[in-house]
């Protein structure tokens, strides 16, 4: 498998759940990167990972939780969510959080719904 | 605060004649920009990157960045209604990329 990959691709969940997403990467890259796009609104970027440490939380609320065991592997841990954060969840990767010319490559997305 | 301006659309435009997307960044600093092109419901794609100021070519696709007047555009000539998608802007300052809200580009029959 190449590139990167998101699972599942849909999701439905109830607020009392707990779900996780999943995005590996096939590229070698070292850096991952977890968005969230919602309707009529800019990609707004969650957590990032480099080279498996957290380098950036943009002030997500602690219902959503990462974790990067290694370099090709991201989840995003969900827990007791609202409504408002159905959303279609992006999972990215590039070769390094710090080069200039750092170019990102996105997966297919989970798209989330909570009812 | 760091934005990435983009007319949201629609911009529609005749299959064969060229489509001109533009995009605006607030930071001077900025080095890197990117188009990305996400089609409904499918994640974005990229598609060019241009670093320096002047034009890139790559087939139908030429991005131009004026880094003075802080703009980057993105021409496709004779546009295809395959090129119907939502074109997302995002600009690299430092370590942090900003994406524009996108353009929705609807090329007609």
């Amino acid at each position: 498998e190449t590139g990167v990959t998101q699972t599942p691709r849909h999701l439905v969940m109830g607020m009392t759940n707990k779900k996780s997403l999943k995005c590996e990467q096939h590229l070698g890259h070292n850096a991952m990167y977890w968005y969230k796009q919602s309707a009529k609104k800019p990609l707004e970027l969650m957590f990032v990972y480099n080279f498996k440490e957290q380098t950036e939380n943009n002030s997500v609320p602690s219902r959503f939780s990462p974790e990067c065991p290694n370099s090709s592997h991201l989840f995003l841990h969900l827990h007791t969510l609202q409504p408002e954060d159905s959303a279609l969840y992006l999972c990215a990767s590039s070769q390094d959080r710090g080069l200039a010319k750092e170019t990102q490559y996105f997966g297919p997305g989970t798209r989330l719904l909570v009812l | 605060q760091k934005e990435v301006e983009q007319n949201s659309g629609p911009l529609s435009v005749p299959e064969g004649a060229i489509a001109s997307l533009n995009c605006t960044y607030s930071d001077r600093g900025s080095q890197s920009f990117f188009w990305y092109r996400q089609y409904s419901g499918k994640s974005p794609e990229l598609i060019m990157f241009i670093y320096s100021n002047g034009d890139k070519e790559d087939g139908r696709f030429t991005a131009q960045l004026n880094k003075a007047s802080q703009y980057v555009s993105l021409l496709i000539r004779d546009s295809q209604p395959s090129d119907s998608a939502t074109y997302l802007c995002a600009v690299k300052g430092g370590d942090k990329i900003i994406f524009g809200k996108g353009t929705r580009l609807h090329i007609l029959p």
